[in-house]
This record gives C-alpha cells, sequence and structure tokens, in this order.
C-alpha cells in the first residue's frame, strides 16, 4: 500500500521568512496530494491541494508543488507570521482509496 | 452549516474495558472516516464508511469496529481496552465521491489507564 514520509518532524523559522516541507510517497499511481494544518488543541484543516496532472498550486502565501517522477511533493509558506506556527501533515491517495497521512511537521514561528 | 461533531470529547477508560464514540457528520456528507492519531505516528486510518457500508478499512485488530447508520452518523467500538490505545480518535466526514476532501472534527481524547 500506500507509504508517505515527511520531513523534517520539526521546523523553527523566523517570522519573515520561508518554510518548506517536503514529503515523498511510494506508490505511482497516487493522484491526489492535500495538506492539512493542525493549530494546537483543534482539529486539521484542509488548507491546499493539489492533483496529479499539476506541478503546482498557490493560494496567497501558501504554495504546493509535485514531482511525479521523483514522487515528492512539497508545501512553500512564505512570509511567515505567528499563526503558521502548527502542525502540518501531507497525505496522498488515489481515487478511493483512504488518505494516507504523513507522520506530520511541527512548525514554530519566532516572532 | 455545523461541523463535523464528535462525542464525547474526553474519555478515561481502565484496561480491559470497551468504549463507544460518536460522530454526526455534516449535513449532506455521506462518507465518514476515523483516524487514530497518537503523538509522533501522524494519523493513522481506521475505516471509512459510505452509506452506512464499510468501504475501506485500515491495519487495525478486530477490537476496533464501527458502523454508520441510515442518517449518516457513525460510531466505532474498540473492545477490551489497552495502554496502547491511548490517543485521539478523529472523524472526518465528506461530500465528494472520492472521499477526498475531509473536513475533521475535534476528536474524542481517549486515555486507558
Amino acid at each position: 500500500g500506500e507509504n508517505v514520509e515527511q520531513h523534517p518532524s520539526t521546523l523553527s523559522v523566523q517570522e519573515g521568512d520561508s518554510a518548506v516541507i517536503k514529503c515523498t510517497y511510494s506508490d505511482s499511481a497516487s493522484n491526489y496530494f492535500p495538506w492539512y494544518k493542525q493549530e494546537l488543541g483543534k482539529r486539521p484543516q484542509l488548507i491546499i491541494d493539489i492533483r496529479s496532472n499539476v506541478g503546482e498550486k498557490k493560494d496567497q502565501r501558501i504554495a504546493v508543488t509535485l514531482n511525479k517522477t521523483a514522487k515528492h511533493f512539497s508545501l512553500h509558506i512564505t512570509e511567515t507570521q505567528p499563526e503558521d506556527s502548527a502542525v502540518y501533515f501531507c497525505a496522498a491517495s488515489l481515487g478511493n482509496t483512504p488518505l494516507v497521512f504523513g507522520k506530520g511537521t511541527r512548525l514554530s514561528v519566532i516572532a | 452549516k455545523a461541523g463535523v461533531t464528535q462525542t464525547p470529547r474526553y474519555l478515561i477508560k481502565t484496561r480491559g474495558q470497551q468504549v463507544t464514540l460518536s460522530c454526526s457528520p455534516i449535513s449532506g456528507h455521506r462518507s465518514v472516516s476515523w483516524y487514530q492519531q497518537t503523538p509522533g505516528q501522524g494519523l493513522q486510518f481506521l475505516f471509512e464508511y459510505f452509506s452506512e457500508t464499510q468501504r475501506n478499512k485500515g491495519n487495525f485488530p478486530g477490537r476496533f469496529s464501527g458502523r454508520q447508520f441510515s442518517n449518516s452518523r457513525s460510531e466505532m467500538n474498540v473492545s477490551t481496552l489497552e495502554l496502547g490505545d491511548s490517543a485521539l480518535y478523529l472523524c472526518a466526514s465528506s461530500s465528494d465521491r472520492y472521499n477526498e476532501k475531509l473536513f475533521f472534527g475535534s476528536g474524542t481524547q481517549l486515555s486507558v489507564l
């Protein structure tokens, strides 16, 4: 089955800097790659997603890139702010299969 | 629309007991998935229900079971609790055909003593 590896497990950046989180997946047939943000004590929420027919997608300060050949995708956050501090999860799936999540990255934005 | 609602919010049980967790999806959502979240392990998939049928099942022992009712509400049951079952159990609902965009509830924090 699908396996998703996520790195780094923790990441600290200065406010205003950029943050990058990377994930690799094992099943080349996977075609849907979402990212979820979970603030402390709260529920995970979908922040951005990308499909395998798209190489990059942006939404304001966040962007996701996908490299199908290398089977990896990344989350990019620019101009980080304290409210970006959270745990971020990547995931992958194919069609009607369950989302398989990475183990998460704890991002701390230092003011 | 009201979000995904999970009850209870917290549970404390002892080893050997059983527990039932409840999830009410967003109105109109027919798919409900359950995930177990533990520190450092991310979200582990338990099972997914669609129109009262279990559509997918994760790699958990048979002590973990679930069901979905005609109104799409779902319950999961864990029997013969073990210390390692302590975790946050998250329910998520989805309206799309492929159960991709998940809307999570706040979870039930289960502590097994």
